[in-house]
């Protein structure tokens, strides 16, 4: 079946330093990724999509690319900020009019903890 | 703005009570649902529907119902609370956007079974 695999963290930075998380998922087709963000006491948000190989997703100076060759969506950030601490959720759906529409199929998490 | 609401951010019940745990949203969102968080192991489905009266079983349905009588609002039971769904608890709506259905979620009920 369909999964989504995530670094585990928690993944600890300095400020201003270069972040990756990465993800790789397992699915038939062409799903849709996902990066959702949670910050602390918060519910999740979206941060960044991509629908097709190739695609890039871009939010907030976060960007994601669609790598169907590698099945990755790895999640970059060139400089982050103390605010940039949260948890992290990469995900996948089933593209609009498939069986299981609407199913995001959520990977374990990533906490990122920036230092000052 | 989507904006999805829960009654309650924290909740403590007892063991073998009945636990309703309400979710609205103000978009006219089709497609809701309800997942639980726990540490390592990510977000879980539990229920989904599609429309008013229409639901399906998630991943982990067991110990668990929902009710959807109206289409703003989705409702999840624990029939019998046990300390083992001890979690935080998501609800969220979704919509098409650009041939993806995105999910927006609300801020989470914790809930505790002593």
């Amino acid at each position: 079946g369909d999964s989504v695999t995530q670094m585990e963290g928690p993944v600890t930075l300095s400020e201003e330093a270069f972040l990756t998380i990465n993800c790789t998922y397992t699915a038939t087709g062409y799903p849709s990724l996902f990066w959702y963000v949670q910050y602390p006491g918060e519910g999740l948000q979206l941060l960044l999509k991509a629908t097709k190989a190739d695609d890039k997703g871009s939010n907030k100076g976060f960007e994601a690319t669609y790598r169907k060759e590698t099945t990755s969506f790895h999640l970059e950030k060139g400089s982050v900020q103390v605010s940039d601490s949260a948890v992290y959720f990469c995900a996948l759906s089933r593209p609009y009019g498939s069986s299981n529409t609407g199913k995001l199929i959520f990977g374990q998490g990533t906490t990122l903890q920036v230092k000052p | 703005d989507v904006k999805v609401t829960q009654s309650s951010r924290y909740l403590v019940k007892r063991t073998g009570e009945k636990v309703f745990l309400e979710c609205v949203q103000d978009m006219d969102h089709e497609n809701m649902f309800w997942y639980r968080q726990d540490p390592g192991l990510g977000l879980r489905l539990i229920y989904f529907s599609y429309d008013v009266k229409m639901k399906e079983k998630g991943d982990i349905p067991e110990g668990y119902s929902v009710s959807r009588e109206k289409k703003e609002r989705f409702s999840l039971i624990l029939e019998s609370a046990s300390t083992n769904q001890t979690s935080m608890y998501l609800c969220a709506s979704s919509i098409v956007r650009q041939g993806a259905l995105e999910q927006y979620f609300g801020p989470g009920t914790r809930l505790t079974v002593t």
